[in-house]
This record gives structure tokens, C-alpha cells and sequence, in this order.
């Protein structure tokens, strides 16, 4: 089945160390996003991308940053992780055309940094 | 940009009775709103939406309403089933873009 994934599915990490999420799908759809869940929180928007020469900002990218590799590929990094970007992340997918605007979510990154 | 404040935090029910869950949004041009389900250590999965030009939608034993006026739109869930047992995502698509502005979530414990 169309899917899409996520690696690591866990990490553990230190303050100050440049780390890197990937997303893979195979769906065919155009625009990928990046999400943060934090308890209480919801689930806020940190970067997306409606194809593979675009690039926006979320909500919360301070501290992020996005590369779009290729239509199914995005990969989300943090240059300098901190204790407060501990969190789990999710990769999102939805298709280009539709105008409401379902989304696919993976299965998701918990990421701690130390 | 579009602010979605979802109520209550948590909720608990026994098994049997309807669960309500409310939203509000902020954005008068918003047009989609999603409804999304997450199960413990699972991703959120779509379960139910509802268009800015319907007022009401059901699936079995979950429906949705809308009321552009108030901006405010609601999740109902009857007969409920210790598999309901989640947390559960209102969620707004902008009018001039796709993006999706979620609520903060509704934790649902449905009682045996």
C-alpha cells in the first residue's frame, strides 16, 4: 500500500548536535509537511512544501530547517539541537488538485535531545 | 492567520453515551475542517470533515456540524466503544491556502 514513512522512528541526541529526520512516501502526492506534537499542544506546522522548488514556513521554524530532495522526499533538520525541540515529529502528505485538503500522516519521529 | 481553540481537553464517558467535542475558528474564510483520530503511539488519521457549504455530515455513529456564522463547528460521537478511547483533532484549512491550523486536542477515555 501507499505509505509514508519516517526514519528514525527514534532518536536520542545532545544539546548542540546537528541531527537530521527524512521522510519518504510513495503516494505521489506534491506537498509534504512537517509537524511538531507536544503534549497539550496540538500539532503545529514547522515547514511544508507544496512541490520540489517550494519551500515554506510554518509556524514554528525558528530553529529548523527543510530540504525538499526530490517530489518524494523531505527531510527536516535541526542545525543546532536544544532540550525544548524534544518532541515527537511528524511527516504529513497530501495531494496537489485537491482543493480539501486531506492529509496522510506518518508514523512518526520521537526525538529527544539532552 | 487562523487561531482553532478545541474543548474540552479531556472528556470521559461511559461506554454507550455520546461524546461532544467543540471547536471554534477564528478565520471567516476558512473552508474545510477536519477531524482527526489518534490512537495511543499511532499517527492522527483522518475520521470525518466537513465543507464550509454543508452544515451537517454523519458517518455511522459520528457526524459533524458546522455553523459559519458562529464560526464554531462540533464532533459527535454516539454509542460509544472503549475503541473510541483516543485523542481526537479539530483541525481548519484556510481560504487562501491548504494549509490545516489544528485545535489542541480532546483526550477521550470511553469507560468499560
Amino acid at each position: 500500500d501507499a505509505d509514508v514513512t519516517q526514519t528514525p522512528r527514534n532518536r536520542i541526541t545532545k544539546t548542540g548536535k546537528r541531527i537530521m529526520l527524512e521522510c519518504s512516501q510513495t503516494k505521489g502526492h506534491d506537498r509534504m509537511y512537517w509537524y511538531r506534537q507536544d503534549p497539550g499542544l496540538g500539532l503545529r506546522l514547522i515547514y511544508y512544501s507544496f512541490d520540489v522548488k517550494d519551500i515554506n514556513k510554518g509556524e514554528i521554524s525558528d530553529g529548523y530547517s527543510v530540504s525538499r530532495q526530490a517530489q518524494a522526499k523531505f527531510s527536516l533538520s535541526l542545525e543546532s539541537a536544544i532540550p525544548n525541540q524534544t518532541a515527537l515529529y511528524f511527516c504529513a502528505t497530501s495531494a496537489q488538485g485537491i482543493y480539501y485538503n486531506e492529509q496522510f500522516f506518518g508514523p512518526g519521529t520521537r526525538l529527544t535531545v539532552l | 492567520g487562523e487561531n482553532v481553540e478545541q474543548h474540552p481537553s479531556t472528556l470521559s464517558v461511559q461506554e454507550g453515551d455520546s461524546a461532544v467535542i467543540k471547536c471554534t475558528y477564528s478565520d471567516s474564510a476558512s473552508n474545510y475542517f477536519p477531524w482527526y483520530k489518534q490512537e495511543l503511539g499511532k499517527r492522527p488519521q483522518l475520521i470525518i470533515d466537513i465543507r464550509s457549504n454543508v452544515g451537517e455530515k454523519k458517518d455511522q455513529r459520528i457526524a459533524v456540524t458546522l455553523n459559519k456564522t458562529a464560526k464554531h463547528f462540533s464532533l459527535h460521537i454516539t454509542e460509544t466503544q472503549p475503541e473510541d478511547s483516543a485523542v481526537y483533532f479539530c483541525a481548519a484549512q484556510g481560504g487562501s491556502n491548504y494549509k490545516l491550523t489544528f485545535g489542541k486536542g480532546t483526550l477521550l477515555t470511553v469507560n468499560p
